[in-house]
């Protein structure tokens, strides 16, 4: 079965930049498009991004997501971090027509 | 605005049934899949089905296939979640899921109880 892997945990100060990665375990990464979730504590998850790299209206330009061949990899960008930022962010692909999440990341800003 | 909100998540007993509702506005109902995503508390999410923008086509996650039916009625904006044969690791968050830019409900908890 197809599996994507997230780094359990990551973080990073206040104004930096941070790329979260989702390695595909088989196949190709580009053959599916990529979403990326964030779950704030105690709150349902949001879309930051649909179908590798576009955002829904209303989520800020410093979120971004981008593909890479080359390690089978999607990933999410956050630049100028904030604290509010601290979140899990699940990365979600699929396996012919189901859909599959990433383990999540949790982000700490500190 | 897109809005989904689910209901009918209760406590209900190891083996019982229930049926989860998902009521959608803001958007075309029927120009979109739909889909179920659920979350037991501290852990991370689990697709559990999803149903075509007719509801001729029907998924499932291995983890709820012959227990769990997905359905929608397009003349009521409406999402459902037959759920049977309950077990405790069902107890979870259940998550309605608009498809294409992926808009979410707020969730309703769903817990077996032994």
């Amino acid at each position: 079965n197809f599996m994507l892997t997230q780094p359990h945990s990551v973080s990073e100060s206040p104004g930096k930049t941070i790329t979260i990665s989702c390695t595909g375990s088989s196949g190709s990464i580009a053959s599916n498009f990529v979403q990326w979730y964030q779950q704030r504590p105690g709150s349902a998850p949001t879309t930051l991004i649909y179908e590798d790299y576009k955002r829904p209206s209303g989520v800020s330009d410093r979120f971004s997501g981008s593909i890479d061949t080359s390690s089978n990899s999607a990933s999410l960008t956050i630049s100028g971090l904030k604290t509010e930022d601290e979140a899990d962010y699940y990365c979600q692909s699929y396996d012919n027509n189901n859909w599959v999440f990433g383990g999540g990341t949790k982000l700490t800003v500190l | 605005e897109v809005q989904l909100v689910e209901s009918g998540g209760v406590v209900v007993q190891f083996g019982g049934s229930l049926r989860l509702s998902c009521t959608a506005s803001g958007f075309i109902f029927d120009d979109f899949t739909m889909h179920w995503v659920r979350q037991v508390p501290g852990n991370g999410l689990e697709w559990v089905s999803h149903v075509s923008w007719d509801g001729t086509r029907t998924y499932y996650a291995d983890s709820v296939k012959g227990r769990f039916t997905i359905s929608r009625d397009n003349t009521k904006n409406s999402l459902h979640l037959e759920m049977n044969s309950l077990r405790s690791e069902d107890t979870a968050f259940y998550y309605c899921v608009k498809g294409g830019q992926m808009d979410w409900g707020q969730g309703t908890l769903v817990t077996v109880s032994s």
